[in-house]
């Protein structure tokens, strides 16, 4: 079945420091790849994604890029602020719906 | 002009009640879904509907019963509440069509069961 790994949190930062996160992915075919965000209290928001192979989604100064030889979609951003504290959600799309990640909180300290 | 809107945001109950959960999307979207996400942040989706038909329906006990009167609408009726249904409820629309489209979601009902 389709399935999406992400790296566990919670991930505490500083303001202007550099942030990974891990996402890996399996499944059969070509499916499309997201990154949602969910800000506190808040529903997920898109915050950028990929159709096919060596695409590369950004957003917001974020980027990821759909890696086949490797199933993974990795995010990062390369300067983090205090308004990017938030949960980011790995997803990945196929037959109808959408399969997430575990999700991992993201904390950035002034 | 909210595209996704859900009501109530909070719901507060007691055990074995009955209680209905509203959605509605302004965005001209044909598939309307209903999530769970509980008190770690994990995300399941219980039922899509595409254009008022049922098209997904996951592991969900029958005590959960999605209704669609019409493609902006997908309500959630939930019957005979219990404990592990604490959790906030999510709907989401998107577009169908040949390529896959993102979903955009509500801002979520806290249902909490005492």
């Amino acid at each position: 079945g389709n399935s999406v790994t992400q790296m566990e949190g919670p991930v505490t930062l500083s303001e202007e420091a550099f942030l990974t996160i891990n996402c890996t992915y399996t499944a059969t075919g070509y499916p499309s790849l997201f990154w949602y965000v969910q800000y506190p209290g808040e529903g997920l928001q898109l915050l950028l994604k990929a159709t096919k192979a060596d695409d590369k989604g950004s957003n917001k100064g974020f980027e990821a890029t759909y890696r086949k030889e490797t199933t993974s979609f990795h995010l990062e951003k390369g300067s983090v602020q205090v308004s990017d504290s938030a949960v980011y959600f790995c997803a990945l799309s196929a037959d109808y719906k959408l399969s997430f990640g575990a999700g991992t909180t993201v904390t950035v300290r002034a | 002009d909210t595209a996704v809107s859900q009501t109530p945001k909070y719901l507060v109950t007691q055990m074995g009640n009955d209680k209905s959960i509203k959605c509605e999307q302004n965005l001209g979207h044909d598939t309307m879904y209903w999530y769970k996400q509980d008190s770690k942040k994990f995300l399941k989706i219980m039922f899509s509907y595409n254009n008022k038909e049922l098209i997904i329906n996951e592991t969900v006990p029958n005590r959960f019963s999605p209704k669609s009167p019409d493609k902006a609408h997908l309500n959630l009726h939930i019957n005979s509440l219990e404990l592990g249904d604490s959790a906030v409820y999510f709907c989401a629309s998107s577009p169908t069509g040949p390529q896959v489209q993102p979903q955009h979601f509500g801002d979520g009902t806290r249902l909490s069961i005492l």
